[in-house]
């Protein structure tokens, strides 16, 4: 079985602070996401990347950074943490370099808290 | 970009048949359709994808008219446990993954 495991299930942090959400796949995928899910808005992509140290913006970018160092390993960067980031980040993975219809596996999911 | 609609909420008894209906109506040639389930404190699960007419596997059937404008999942025989909230997906199958679009998903709530 695919796993995808996320650091954190759950996180509380002040307004300011730099956050790190740590995710980790074990299925040798080349592509790896970060959304984040708020009530009535579904998944919203924030970042993806396809192979290690590339990364592309998804739709809501702002406020944030990736890194991907090694190829199991995507983390999300709050450089400055805000309340209007308070939200539940999900970690997904996929094995397909070509395509996108490959099926995405998802972490538990990060409820973030931001003071 | 292709946007999707779905109902916000479903209900539904134990060993019905249940059929949630995603509306796509700007879906491009090259774009395919997949649904996600979600439970509680749980990121979201893989369960059919399609690109025209029917798709069957062990969950569940997807149904896709001629014109693709919208797709239907079916759910035979629900239980309990597919209380759930249910995504739908429309994305191209080449490139471009910030094209990727969830929806707000339905809620399917099944009752005893």
């Amino acid at each position: 079985d695919v796993k995808v495991t996320q650091s954190s299930r759950y996180l509380v942090k002040r307004t300011g602070e730099k956050v790190f959400l740590e995710c980790v796949q074990d299925m040798d995928h080349e592509n790896m996401f970060w959304y984040r899910q708020d009530p009535g808005l579904g998944l919203r992509l924030i970042y993806f990347s396809y192979d290690v140290k590339m990364k592309e913006k998804g739709d809501i970018p702002e406020g944030y950074s990736v890194s991907r160092e090694k190829k199991e390993r995507f983390s999300l960067i709050l450089e400055s943490a805000s309340t209007n980031q308070t939200s539940m980040y999900l970690c997904a993975s996929s094995p397909s370099v070509t395509g996108n219809t490959d099926t995405q596996y998802f972490g538990p999911g990060t409820r973030l808290t931001v003071l | 970009l292709a946007k999707t609609t779905q109902p916000i909420s479903m209900d539904s008894y134990e060993g019905q048949e249940v059929n949630i209906t995603c509306s796509h109506n700007n879906i491009a040639t090259n774009d395919y359709i997949t649904w996600y389930q979600q439970f509680p404190s749980q990121g979201p699960r893989f369960i059919i994808q399609g690109y025209k007419t029917k798709v069957t596997n062990e969950v569940a059937s997807l149904f896709i008219p001629a014109d693709r404008k919208s797709s239907t999942l079916s759910l035979p025989r629900v239980s309990l446990s597919d209380t759930a909230v249910y995504y739908c997906l429309v994305g191209p199958f080449s490139g471009g993954y910030n094209k990727l679009i969830f929806g707000a998903g339905t809620r399917l709530a099944v009752h005893p």
